[in-house]
């Protein structure tokens, strides 16, 4: 089954730092593409990183550029997303998402909630 | 960049009805297009690629149609479990390769 598992999520302080790890299975990780996407509480979908396979190619958004660092181990499986400097407006739900290959994600994990607050 | 906007944003129907979702592009996307449905505290699902392809596992009550800039998610009849929020996405060709979604559609029970 494929599958990607998120963790690393928590309260952290404006200002403070969190790394967020998706863990994959069920498929040959190193080919893929692979997308961080956030969702605030009550609100829509917001991308905010995208990797390549090799993990030579990276893309932020706007948002969060500067700030956050994707990575990734092919060889253990699993995605990476540094965050410093949070911000209360980075509070939401993280997603990884595997890039089909086509430009749109499937599957996507079940998220970790990043909750910056005082 | 490229704005999807989604209409309407609250869609009131009952079981076994129709439904019509629509996603308008501010500039042509051809048919790279996806749509996702999203439940109450789950993730997204990916129901349609590539604008009218079902992703693998989605009943056929689903479809989608269009290209350029409208788009449109049906889904024949409702069932109880389709009464969700539903996001439209594209992705840029270009650098930044970017996930662009819109705002969503919640489809609620009348």
């Amino acid at each position: 089954e494929v599958q990607l598992v998120e963790s690393g999520g928590g309260l952290v302080q404006p200002g403070g730092s969190l790394r967020l790890s998706c863990a994959a299975s069920g498929f040959t990780f190193s080919s893929y593409e692979m997308n961080w996407v956030r969702q605030a509480p009550g609100k829509g979908l917001e991308w905010v990183s995208y990797i390549s396979s090799s993990g030579s190619t990276i893309y932020y958004a706007d948002s969060v550029k500067g700030r956050f660092t994707i990575s990734r181990d092919n060889a253990k499986n699993s995605l990476y997303l540094q965050m410093n400097s949070l911000r209360a407006e980075d509070t939401a739900v993280y997603y990884c998402a595997r890039d089909r290959g086509e430009g749109d994600g499937d599957p996507w994990g079940q998220g970790t909630l990043v909750t910056v607050s005082s | 960049e490229i704005v999807l906007t989604q209409s309407p944003a609250t869609l009131s129907l009952s079981p076994g009805e129709r439904a019509t979702l629509s996603c308008r592009a501010s500039q042509s996307v051809s048919s790279y297009l996806a749509w996702y449905q999203q439940k109450p505290g789950q993730a997204p699902r990916l129901l349609i690629y590539d604008a009218s392809n079902r992703a693998t596992g989605i009943p056929a009550r689903f479809s989608g149609s269009g290209s350029g800039t409208d788009f449109t998610l049906t889904i024949s009849s409702l069932e109880p479990e389709d009464f969700a929020v539903y996001y439209c996405q594209q992705r840029s060709n270009w650098p930044p390769r970017m996930y662009t979604f819109g705002q969503g559609t919640k489809l609620e029970i009348k």
